[in-house]
């Protein structure tokens, strides 16, 4: 059973249009944290967000906390073929939670 | 600092082989992390150091699995008798106690292909 699951799997767009993905548990979490990886490379953080509610906003990404902090939303406003790669969700911790990924490619 | 670095970035072994890997985190940070993912799916945890300490070792994915930090520093994770299943990208990372705010800083990881 994944702790985190994030929807769609895998998405492809054409440049200039605007996307969101998800990021789903049954549990409660503290806090959230978003990564972005390129292929072959590791993870990048994007963005923590820690209280219910909260939006965070990083030039085109908007990110979501979701009321009861038990999910969560990354919108992508008109994406760039710089964009592409996994997004990911984790919970920072001890053990550290990472979501089971969204795919994102953005066509030219 | 140039972040957190690990060799080599690529392996090729035969089956049956051990292998073993070697991580450098940023040398601020004092806890240490090793994780597998395989393509198109999030990392899973393998196991952390604090310092020294190896803090949690319970979701190593089996007894061939093992991993240290003798000084607190840099890490080795070793697979002994390496089978097709091992083969995935192994990623380290590090970050300061406070995970929550700081994030972790990750490494490009070393792709693993057993043969």
């Amino acid at each position: 059973t994944q702790l985190l699951e994030q929807s769609p799997q895998f998405l492809s767009i054409q440049e200039g249009e605007n996307l969101t993905v998800y990021c789903n548990s049954s549990s409660v979490f503290s806090s959230l944290q978003w990564y972005r990886q390129e292929p072959g490379e590791g993870p990048v953080l994007l963005v923590t967000v820690v209280t219910g509610g909260e939006v965070k906003k990083l030039k085109r990404l908007t990110f979501q906390f979701g009321d009861a902090r038990k999910d969560s939303s990354l919108h992508i406003t008109a994406a760039q073929p710089g964009d592409t790669g996994l997004y990911l969700c984790a919970l920072p911790g001890n053990q550290f939670y990472f979501g089971t990924g969204t795919s994102l490619t953005v066509i030219p | 600092d140039t972040g957190v670095s690990q060799n080599p970035r690529h392996k090729i072994t035969k089956r049956g082989q051990n292998v073993t890997f070697r991580c450098d985190p940023i040398s601020e940070h004092n806890r240490l992390y090793w994780y597998r993912q395989t393509l198109g799916q999030g990392p899973e945890f393998l196991t952390y150091f604090q310092n020294e300490a190896q803090l949690e070792k319970s979701r190593l994915l089996s007894d061939r699995f093992s991993a240290e930090r003798p000084k607190g520093s840099f890490s080795t994770l070793e697979i002994q008798r390496t089978e097709q299943g091992d083969s995935a990208m192994y990623l380290c990372a590090s970050s300061f106690e406070a995970p929550f705010i700081y994030g972790y800083t990750f490494g490009s990881g070393t792709r693993l292909t057993v043969v």
